[in-house]
Parts: C-alpha cells; structure tokens; sequence
C-alpha cells in the first residue's frame, strides 16, 4: 500500500515555456503533500508544502511565482514550473502524508527529470 | 535544515551485516528518527524510524542510543540491491510533517 505516482516521469521542455507534473496518492488519502528538488549528485532539498484546500507554504529561497502549487483534492497535487529556463533542469520528487498516519511516514513518488533546453 | 550528520560513503561485502551510523546531537524529546534510502534516479523508500526503543522490521533494525544523539541503521544480510544512498532525518519538532535531508552514506555492497 501506499503508493504515489507522478506523472510525467520525464518531460523535455524549451526555455521559456511551463511544465506541470502530477503527484498522485494511488490508495491513500493526503492532506499533505511535498515537493522536494535534486539536482544531481546531490540530496533531496525540500521546496513546498502543499495542503488540500489551501495555499502552500514555499521554503526559504523558493520562488512562489515560479513553481506553483495546487492541492485540490486529498489525491492529487501539481507543481508547475513557469517560464521554465535551464538551470530549473532537475528531478523532481513529490510526497504525500496519508492523512491517518500516525507515524507522519512519507511516501515519495518516483520522480519526474525535467530537462529545459 | 538538516539536523543529522552522516559519513559519505562506506562499503559492505555481500552478505555481510552493513551498519550505518548517524549522528543527531541537536534531537529533541519527541522527534522521530527516519530512515530512507535513495537507488539511483528513484523516490526515496521508506526503510524504518523510531523515537527512543530499538525497532525492527522485514528490511532492517534500527538501533537508538540511550541518550538519543546517534542512531544505528542495521542491515542483517546486505545484497547487491541494497547498494544505494541511505538517508538519516529528523523529523523537525516544531513542524511534525517537515522532512529535511542531509547529504546522506552512499553505501556500496560488494561481492
């Protein structure tokens, strides 16, 4: 149980142009979900939290404007990357939070490699 | 901000039990530690956590000083599919949900 897909896996992009990647909970329910950002030979940093129903809250240094957030529904939530240019080229991981957990567990999607031209 | 500390990288012979040490000093009472680990271009998986008792499950045991500044991720019998990066977190106190990742033991099984 608790599987998280993402979709697309990969995506190749122009500069300039804006890229929307799905992070879905297959057999739970997630009030929270996150959005984590690996560049690579490097670890997890995490962006944003997104809560179903509400704004979400970006960390230090992460432009709101740029990666956007939606949470609307306890199954899915979206980032899309806006006027994407090359240095946003980077694997992008989501998580969800079942919303019964006790433990607050995560489980991570597979990620989605974002390449800007 | 990461609150853990961990070697780079260590090496372990197939079949052989692999430990993995982590350092977090700065742990508060009633904050969790998790361990996950990273194969290459993959999410992370979840492999274990505990507060202050040793745990074990299917995939590894996960042993907890007493005063609760470092921990140990046991793996019985390591193979070469358990070669990946291996990842400490404390789960920040003040935010339960929040996880913030350090840099991580790339740990390398060898036949």
């Amino acid at each position: 149980g608790a599987v998280v897909s993402q979709h697309p896996s990969w995506v190749i992009c122009k500069s300039g142009t804006s890229v929307k990647i799905e992070c879905r909970s297959l057999d739970f329910q997630a009030t929270t979900m996150f959005w984590y950002r690996q560049f690579p030979k490097q670890s997890l940093m995490l962006m944003a939290t997104s809560n179903e129903g509400s704004k979400a809250t970006y960390e230090q240094g992460v432009e709101k404007d740029k990666f956007l957030i939606n949470h609307a529904s306890l199954t899915l939530s979206t980032l899309t990357v806006t006027s994407a240019h090359p240095e946003d080229s980077s694997f992008y991981i989501c998580s969800g939070l079942p919303r019964t957990s006790g433990s607050n567990e995560q489980f991570f999607g597979p990620g989605t490699r974002l390449t800007v031209l | 901000d990461a609150k853990t500390t961990q070697p780079p990288s260590m090496d372990c012979a197939e079949g052989r039990a692999a430990n993995l040490p982590c350092n977090h000093s700065t742990i508060s009472g009633n904050e969790y530690v998790y361990w996950y680990r990273q194969i290459h271009s993959q999410g992370p998986q979840y492999i274990i956590h505990g507060l202050k008792n040793n745990e074990t499950n299917e995939m590894a045991s996960l042993i907890i000083t007493e005063d609760r500044k470092s921990s140990t991720l046991i793996l019985p019998h390591a193979t070469l599919r358990d070669t990946a990066v291996y990842y400490c977190i404390v789960r920040v106190g003040y935010n339960f949900n929040k996880f913030y990742f350090g840099s991580g033991t790339k740990l390398n099984v060898k036949p």
